[in-house]
């Protein structure tokens, strides 16, 4: 059964400050993604990684993807408030179309002014 | 046009009623998704279409019944349904980004209560 574990469930963290969020997954794939998702809103795509040793920065997010370890991570620099959301991970275990996206089990992250 | 638009936005009704969701994207996407997503969990993947055909469908009651009739449209037919089947449903669309990989485009979400 194909598992993928975020940790941690939930994050509380003052503004300006640093965290990291971890991803595990169970099998092999090339593809990981980040989704972010507000409260009563669907789920908006944060970065799409594809090999091994991949890192992509969008602003104070930053995420990684070490396939050898089936570990993703997404790093926050510096947090401001509206970076509060639940943050998700997601493998994609399929070929070119129709893809199986498997999701993480999700961070929920408040960020305290 | 980089969205992918889903009504009704909300949904109730009874466990002997038939309803339908219907979700529309015009970016040409080939794949397209619907999952199921409880309050504080992430999506479940339910079914997956490619090039019009169902090519996955993870295990999903037959109550819910997956219909695309173009490349833009994709409709769930729901009929006896059960009180544990509330929850946000989601479609998603995706194409190949160019770089081997799929960024998914999800639509708003029909938030559905069976009463």
């Amino acid at each position: 059964e194909l598992k993928v574990e975020q940790n941690p469930l939930f994050l509380s963290m003052q503004e300006g400050k640093n965290y990291t969020i971890y991803c595990n997954y169970s099998t092999t794939s090339d593809r990981l993604y980040w989704y972010r998702q507000n409260p009563g809103k669907s789920l908006e795509s944060l970065f799409v990684l594809l090999s091994n040793g991949a890192v992509k920065q969008e602003g104070r997010l930053m995420a990684s993807l070490d396939t050898k370890a089936r570990l993703s991570t997404l790093h926050i620099t510096a947090a401001v408030h509206d970076l509060s959301a639940t943050y998700f991970c997601a493998v994609d275990t399929g070929g070119n179309t129709g893809n199986q996206f498997y999701f993480g089990t999700g961070t929920s992250l408040t960020v305290i002014p | 046009d980089t969205e992918v638009t889903q009504t009704p936005k909300h949904l109730v009704m009874g466990m002997t009623n038939k309803k339908s969701l219907k979700c529309e994207q015009h970016m040409g996407h080939r794949a397209m998704y619907w999952y199921k997503q409880k309050a504080k969990k992430p999506p479940e993947l339910m079914f997956v279409y490619s090039y019009e055909k169902l090519s996955i469908n993870e295990s999903v009651p037959s109550r819910f019944s997956p219909e695309c009739p173009n490349s833009s449209l994709l409709n769930l037919h729901l009929h006896a349904l059960q009180p544990e089947d509330s929850a946000l449903y989601l479609c998603a669309s995706s194409q190949d980004d160019g770089a081997g990989g799929l960024a998914q485009y999800f639509g708003p979400g029909t938030r559905l209560l069976v009463l």
